[in-house]
């Protein structure tokens, strides 16, 4: 079973604009991933956000983190056409296990 | 990732063939893994090993088995093909050092079971 679960399932949006993603868990973790995937190909991994932060900023990205509600966020800002593909969160339990979600479909319109 | 590599890249198989897919990696990482991608899902574990005399049973290792040649190689065999088998497949490496599970991922193989 997925430990993470993203929301929404798919969004579309148009260059220029921020997206927004959503990860909610179940159990405790040490730290939370995201992941982007182009169509077909493997998963790259973006930033990692640890269970003792609270928000992280690498580039246009921006992931925030809420233990309390074991939750997490994903904004993109400025969206480019390239930013077009399916991203996934992923939680590292205290066995240092990965768990993936699964994922929103992003789609940036030119 | 070229770091990670997967062949075949693309394979098409029939019902009740064994079939091997191989994964090499020269990050020098002593984790390494296999998923299965159905589409529009997320990725599901199959078997994980943490170094060359450990292999464990993931989510989903029913009808699959693995070999781990050496640390730079991890092999994913399917015993006998089945249609519900058909879809992507990554392998993916981390380093224990960083204790974060940070995974690189290869490209993948599609795998169609006819």
């Amino acid at each position: 079973s997925q430990q993470g679960e993203e929301d929404p399932q798919a969004l579309s949006i148009q260059e220029g604009e921020n997206a927004t993603m959503n990860c909610s868990y179940k159990t405790s973790i040490n730290n939370l991933q995201w992941y982007r995937q182009n169509s077909g190909r493997g998963l790259v991994h973006l930033i990692l956000i640890r269970s003792n932060e609270r928000e992280k900023h690498s580039g246009r990205l921006r992931v925030t983190l809420d233990t309390s509600k074991k939750s997490s966020s994903l904004l993109i800002t400025a969206s480019r056409a390239a930013d077009t593909a399916s991203y996934f969160c992923a939680t590292v339990n205290a066995g240092n296990m990965l768990t993936f979600g699964g994922g929103t479909r992003l789609m940036v319109k030119p | 990732d070229a770091d990670v590599t997967q062949t075949p890249r693309n394979r098409i198989t029939k019902t009740g063939k064994r079939i091997m897919l191989e994964c090499s990696q020269t990050k020098g990482h002593d984790r390494m893994y296999w998923y299965r991608q159905d589409p529009g899902l997320g990725l599901r574990l199959i078997y994980y090993s943490f170094d060359v005399k450990d292999i464990n049973k993931g989510e989903i290792s029913d009808g699959y088995s693995v070999s781990r040649q050496a640390q730079a190689k991890f092999s994913l065999s399917l015993e006998s093909a089945i249609p519900n088998q058909t879809a992507l497949y990554f392998c993916a490496t981390s380093d224990f050092r960083t204790s974060t599970d940070t995974q690189y991922f290869g490209p993948g193989t599609r795998l169609t079971v006819l």
